[in-house]
């Protein structure tokens, strides 16, 4: 079974530019997670997606959305970028969405913003 | 809200040395499950172990070992007879009911295995 596929896997953009990073769960899986992780901030929670509804949210601005497709792949975007939006985002997926269930993480997009 | 603790920065080992990671976790909730997963170079985050509160067995698998104490809020995680591949950086992870899906993380401990 193929892995949590994050495309593209580096990115480079700059400031006020937005950015749309994709997600592919494992086959099956319904819940998609957002996280980002950054050297200063570490690895925080961003949203997730279940079943095409957004079940929770992190404490970031409103410039961080996302959305799930019927097939369960997700897309992030990021509006209006700031230099501080640089950072290794990450994508997971589960089965199902509760706190019972694993999570199994892609490989990441590398957002620089310059 | 929850929080994990890990205090370790940074740990450096020499080949086949043991390493133990500790993790102290802070949540209001009694039913909530607790993680640890790696992160190698390639940046990927590796599933290693869950636990839930109710289910405080330590386990052996392999050359991991792990102890969860819920008397001082821990989950601590050893690499027996360490080997290079296991250079990464570590990271202990924390999830409620109430949150749901949600991962909350610890700052990671960056493990070194020098030959």
């Amino acid at each position: 079974k193929a892995g949590v596929t994050q495309t593209p896997r580096y990115l480079i953009k700059t400031r006020g530019q937005q950015v749309t990073l994709s997600c592919s769960p494992i086959s099956g899986h319904r819940s998609v997670s957002w996280y980002q992780q950054t050297p200063g901030q570490g690895l925080q929670f961003l949203f997730e997606y279940f079943s095409e509804t957004q079940r929770n949210k992190g404490n970031f601005p409103g410039r961080f959305s996302g959305r799930q497709f019927s097939n369960s792949r997700s897309e992030m975007n990021v509006s209006t970028l700031e230099l501080g939006d640089s950072a290794l985002y990450l994508c997971a997926s589960s089965p199902v969405a509760g706190a019972w269930s694993e999570q199994f993480f892609g490989p990441g997009t590398r957002l620089t913003v310059l | 809200a929850q929080k994990v603790t890990q205090a370790q920065t940074e740990i450096s080992v020499v080949e086949k040395e043991d390493v133990t990671l500790d993790c102290v976790y802070e949540t209001r909730d009694t039913t909530y499950y607790l993680f640890w997963y790696k992160q190698p170079p390639s940046g990927e985050l590796v599933f290693l172990i869950r636990r839930n509160s109710f289910d405080e067995q330590n386990e052996i698998s392999g050359r991991y070992s792990w102890n969860f104490q819920k008397s001082t809020s821990s989950f601590n995680f050893t690499i027996t007879a360490s080997q290079v591949v296991d250079s990464a950086v570590y990271f202990c992870a924390l999830k409620t009911e109430a949150a749901g899906n949600k991962l909350t993380f610890g700052g990671g401990t960056r493990v070194l295995v020098k030959p």
